[in-house]
């Protein structure tokens, strides 16, 4: 299995509402990557986890909310987002350490903040 | 916000014609180059990399050239085709750093 999934594919919420996305590979690849792409944008690194811990956080605001349940599973909790947050969430993996450059990407959860 | 009215970076070709779509880095210090295509709707989708130590790689129907002395990355495809139609981003990372910096993206549109 090569992939990465997630779901949903689609989320419209309200800036009150709490959401999670979800993320999922079985390449047992031990590291994991959340992104945030705008349109006509290039993706920008939200979270890293490696080994199942947050190794990096690029100063997110604290309304997103990521969690590594096991090595498989990557999931992003959403609560009082704003219309800005509005884009194209991304998942990846990759293999950890020396040489797990490159990052497998799922197909994105498109998300509308109303 | 977004940028309303922001363009990417766009290459025309006509369908049987060789593209080149380059990207420039800034860190010198950078090791490992990989290319992305991404459709529209899609997640990107990896197509070749490269790492430091060599200057050319070459894939099915791609080509990836790194000159580390401009710091210039291109990524050369053959034959292209409508499927060949996408945004492409180059991305630099560096050693056992798990951080890829992604270049603007080229929209590649391939006329039949």
């Amino acid at each position: 299995d090569t992939e990465v999934t997630q779901t949903p594919k689609h989320l419209v919420m309200g800036m009150t509402n709490k959401k999670s996305l979800k993320c999922e590979q079985h390449m047992g690849h031990r590291a994991m990557y959340w992104y945030k792409q705008k349109a006509k944008k290039p993706p920008e690194l939200m979270f890293v986890y490696s080994y199942e811990k947050l190794s990096i956080n690029e100063s997110v605001p604290s309304r997103f909310s990521p969690e590594c349940p096991n090595s498989s599973l990557l999931n992003l909790h959403l609560h009082a987002l704003q219309p800005e947050d509005s884009a194209l969430y991304l998942c990846a993996s990759s293999q950890a350490g020396l040489g797990g450059n490159e990052q497998f990407f799922g197909p994105g959860t498109r998300l509308t903040v109303l | 916000g977004e940028s309303v009215g922001l363009h990417l970076p766009t290459l025309s070709v006509q369908e049987g014609d060789n593209s080149i779509i380059n990207c420039a880095y800034s860190n010198s210090a950078s090791d490992y180059f990989i290319w992305y295509k991404q459709e529209s709707g899609k997640g990107p989708q990896f197509i070749i990399d490269i790492r430091s130590n060599m200057d050319k790689r070459q894939g099915q129907r791609v080509t990836v050239l790194l000159n580390k002395t401009v710091k210039h990355l291109s990524l050369q495809i053959a034959a292209t085709q409508p499927g060949d139609s996408a945004v492409y981003f180059c991305a630099s990372g560096r050693g056992s750093n798990y951080k890829l910096t992604f270049g603007k993206g080229t929209l590649l549109t391939v006329n039949p």
